[in-house]
């Protein structure tokens, strides 16, 4: 079964500066899509940024990047000039053959 | 304006006391998913809809049911409320374009007492 991996269960980060978010997987699979989901204190969840799997370019949203490493089965999220209203659970998703698999979550502080 | 909407956002219960749900999206996409989620924990699949097909994860309690009657609408029925089942619930579309991509509802926050 595929799994996902987020390491870090909370991060801070200082108004205006980066932060990374760090997401590994497990699959066999050799097409799937990864998805960053925003959860912040309404408990919405929100679309930061989509991957397909069979593109080698990282997808960008405005601030939002990722570095897709699919050998090393990695999906990390980079925050750039980072805003209060980024602070927020951060969810790494996989979309296989299976339903979605979410990751635990990584609860990210931004510090004014 | 929003995609998925969710009724009632708030809702109490008394313990095993039936309660219904309900879920709407405006985009008529063909699939859509409740999901528990749980304080401090990720959501976790209850079950979907492909058009009219119902799919059950296999560790759905019994006590959760569902019902689509048309493309817009599905809800979500709780028969005998447990104080386990207070949590967030979650109702997602996908559809056409892109396939893949889930768009959430803003919840409903269900406290069984």
């Amino acid at each position: 079964a595929q799994t996902v991996t987020q390491s870090q269960p909370e991060m801070s980060v200082q108004e205006a500066e980066t932060v990374t978010l760090s997401c590994t997987y497990d699959t066999s699979e050799s097409d799937y899509y990864l998805f960053w989901y925003k959860q912040p204190p309404s408990r919405q969840m929100i679309l930061v940024i989509r991957q397909e799997a069979y593109k080698q370019q990282n997808a960008t949203e405005n601030r939002f990047s990722v570095n897709f490493q699919k050998a090393a089965k990695s999906f990390s999220l980079k925050i750039s000039d980072s805003q209060l209203g980024d602070a927020a659970m951060y969810f790494c998703a996989y979309l296989g053959n299976t339903p979605l698999v979410f990751g635990k979550g990584t609860r990210l502080s931004v510090i004014a | 304006d929003a995609m998925v909407i969710q009724n009632p956002r708030y809702q109490v219960t008394q313990f095993g006391k039936p309660v219904t749900l309900s879920c709407s999206q405006t985009l008529n996409h063909n699939v859509m998913y409740w999901y528990q989620q749980k304080s401090s924990q990720a959501p976790k699949l209850l079950f979907h809809y492909y058009d009219k097909d119902f799919n059950n994860e296999a560790d759905t309690p019994d006590n959760f049911q569902s019902r689509r009657p048309n493309t817009s609408f599905c809800f979500l029925d709780i028969r005998s409320p447990g104080l386990g089942d207070t949590a967030m619930y979650l109702c997602a579309i996908s559809g056409p374009s892109p396939p893949d991509t889930q768009y959430f509802g803003p919840g409903t926050r269900l406290t069984v007492l």
